[in-house]
């Protein structure tokens, strides 16, 4: 069946730090990659998106890479801040409007 | 302002009793859809709908119905069949024609908890 895996555990990291975040999937041939972010008790907000023939993508302190071979994507945050902490989501579409999306990881950026 | 409001915030309601959650948006997108999240889970799909007076099921449709009557307006009804209602339901829309289609924005939430 298809399954979308982001790591459950939280990630703490200290400001200033590079943030890393993984999302991994079986049995799935997205055409489109996605990353949100979701603050406690509201809505996700879309950060970026990724086609299938594309290695990355960047916009401001945010980087996605996208390997088709691995079945993975890695959400990068370069000089991580206090306000980058949130849970952030991993959706995929297959074709169409439907998007799947994993568990999320929460993050957790220290002073 | 264009976005997309759910109302209410935070919804009680008593066992056996059908409610409907409201979903309104003004971005012009054809899509919409509602998903239900519980602690510690991902997003999961009730329904969705391409266009108005459409509408598919998702992953997760038992105990739910919805109408798409007019195209700024999804409205979810959970019904007294759904067996474990309480959860934080999202409802989001997009427009159609990728890539852009498969981005969606969301509305801030309702959190519905039967007493």
């Amino acid at each position: 069946s298809q399954k979308i895996e982001q790591n459950s555990e939280a990630l703490n990291i200290q400001e200033g730090k590079t943030a890393t975040l993984t999302c991994n999937y079986t049995n799935y041939s997205p055409a489109y990659l996605q990353w949100y972010r979701q603050d406690p008790g509201r809505g996700p907000v879309f950060l970026l998106l990724i086609r299938e023939n594309e290695k990355e993508k960047r916009k401001e302190r945010l980087k996605v890479t996208f390997d088709t071979t691995l079945k993975q994507s890695l959400f990068h945050i370069t000089a991580s801040q206090p306000a980058d902490s949130a849970t952030y989501l991993c959706g995929l579409t297959g074709g169409g409007n439907k998007l799947t999306f994993g568990t999320g990881t929460q993050l957790k950026v220290e002073l | 302002d264009g976005g997309i409001t759910q109302s209410p915030k935070y919804l009680f309601r008593k066992e056996g009793q059908n409610v409907t959650l409201s979903c309104e948006q003004n971005l012009n997108h054809d899509a919409m859809y509602w998903y239900r999240q519980d602690p510690g889970q991902g997003l999961r799909l009730i329904y969705y709908s391409q266009i108005v007076n459409d509408f598919q099921k998702g992953d997760i449709a038992e105990g739910y119905s919805v109408s798409r009557e007019k195209k700024e307006s999804f409205p979810l009804t959970v019904t007294s069949a759904q067996k474990n209602p309480t959860a934080f339901y999202l409802c989001a829309s997009s427009m159609t024609g990728a890539p852009s289609a498969s981005t969606q924005y969301f509305g801030p939430g309702t959190r519905l908890t039967v007493l």
